[in-house]
């Protein structure tokens, strides 16, 4: 049982870059969101979505873009990297509201 | 908009005591749900315990469990007999069960980094 998959584990852009980062997961949840955490902080969401084709802005949506066509796939868009953007990045899904988030291994990002 | 504070950026205790760490929210709803998560140096997310806002008994799991005061907005998570183990950062979250507005919205304080020392 896969549980949550992210990929890449790692990855560095160079300023203005673009890439996607993969969210998968076998569990049939509808709920999926992802997160960012900078050093020392908690998880800021970016995006969340309760179901295929529904998406909603999280607290921190600018520079980032989401689709969910699937109810298995949630990819996280980066268009136009920037510094600010390094961080570690989670992907987590949900059955419910009041489940278990079961979360990914984490993106670690660094644009330069 | 639903908050989650955690006032403590970091505590230590020392193996076998017991230790609180707070959590306050802030929201407007009735219907929700809050858990405590745990997050070792390997960076992956664990849940540790989980209250159901219409539920005024406070919940337990072994030598974890909350003092949950939904008046104050009011979320702690007491760790007994603490263990070596239980080093980690812990996060607070709040997540809306109403239907429509914020629900799926699940947020996150900034977390409590918790050192135990042998």
């Amino acid at each position: 049982n896969a549980g949550v998959t992210q990929t890449p584990k790692f990855r560095i852009l160079k300023i203005g870059q673009s890439m996607t980062l993969q969210c998968a997961q076998d569990m049939n949840h509808n709920y999926m969101y992802w997160y960012r955490q900078d050093p020392g902080m908690g998880l800021k969401l970016i995006y969340y979505s309760v179901g295929a084709g529904i998406t909603d802005k999280g607290e921190v949506p600018n520079g980032y873009n989401v689709s969910r066509s699937t109810t298995e796939d949630f990819p996280l868009r980066l268009e136009l990297a920037a510094p600010s953007q390094t961080s570690v990045y989670f992907c987590a899904s949900s059955f419910n509201t009041n489940t278990e988030a079961f979360f990914g291994q984490g993106t670690r990002l660094t644009v330069v | 908009a639903q908050t989650v504070t955690q006032s403590q950026p970091e505590m230590s205790v020392q193996e076998a005591e017991t230790v609180t760490l707070s959590c306050t929210y802030d929201t407007s709803e009735n219907n929700y749900y809050l858990f405590w998560y745990k997050q070792p140096p390997s960076r992956q997310m664990i849940l540790v315990i989980r209250q159901e806002a219409y539920k005024q008994q406070n919940a337990t799991e072994n030598r974890f469990s909350v003092n949950f005061q939904k008046a104050a907005k009011s979320f702690s998570l007491k760790i007994s007999d603490s263990q070596l183990g239980d080093t980690a950062m812990y996060f607070c979250a709040f997540i809306s069960m109403n239907y429509g507005g914020s629900q799926g919205n699940l947020i996150f304080g900034k977390g409590t980094k918790l050192s135990v020392k042998p």
